[in-house]
């Protein structure tokens, strides 16, 4: 089955920089890619996601690249504020599965 | 409107007893999921639920776990026999329809003592 791998675990970044985060996928099949934000005892909230006919996709200071030669797909925060400090999830679902398979989050901090 | 609701929201119990949890989807949606999240991991599939389709159970642990969803709406995940690792947060999602985006829910705190 779907194995997804994310990267890095933890990361900090100052105010105002930029994060990336990469995750990984096994199944050539997956064609949908979400990324979810979970801050401190809440739910996970949809921040963007992207389907296997697209490359890019951006949401003012979010964006999402997919490679699927190289089965990778990245989240990219510009201009980071206090508020981005979450843990991210990624996810990856094959068609006729609908299950989504997550990665072990990564926990941002962004340091002021 | 209204999002996907959970109930309770914390469930403490001693090992051996039976629990059961219940999530409220949003309206109109076709598709509920169940998941597990243990502390500080990722989240981990447990069912599926489209319609009048069979469910997929694929990710339930053990024969301890089911769940049921009654009317195409409400979905209760039942836990007998609870066992200390069993303990988690267990989070409930449901999309317009399959492959659709997911929602969740709060999530029902579970501690087996």
């Amino acid at each position: 089955g779907e194995n997804v791998e994310q990267h890095p675990s933890t990361l900090s970044v100052q105010e105002g920089d930029s994060a990336v985060i990469k995750c990984t996928y096994s199944d050539s099949a997956s064609n949908y890619f979400p990324w979810y934000k979970q801050e401190l005892g809440k739910r996970p909230q949809l921040i963007i996601d992207i389907r296997s006919n697209v490359g890019e996709k951006k949401d003012q200071r979010i964006a999402v690249t997919l490679n699927k030669t190289a089965k990778h797909f990245s989240l990219h925060i510009t201009e980071t504020q206090p508020e981005d400090s979450a843990v991210y999830f990624c996810a990856a679902s094959t068609p006729g599965a609908q299950k989504l398979v997550f990665g072990q989050g990564t926990r941002l901090t962004i340091n002021p | 409107g209204a999002g996907v609701s959970q109930s309770p929201s914390n469930k403490v119990t001693e090992k051996g007893k039976d629990v059961e949890l219940r999530c409220d989807p949003i309206s109109g949606h076709t598709a509920l999921y169940w998941y597990r999240q243990s502390l500080g991991q990722g989240l981990e599939f447990l069912i599926y639920f489209q319609g009048n389709s069979a469910p997929d159970k694929s990710g339930l642990p053990s024969d301890r776990f089911s769940a049921e969803r009654t009317g195409g709406s409400v979905s209760t995940l039942t836990i007998q026999r609870t066992q200390q690792e069993d303990s988690a947060v267990y989070l409930c999602a449901s999309s317009l329809v399959s492959a659709d985006t997911q929602y969740f829910g709060p999530g029902t705190r579970l501690t087996v003592l």
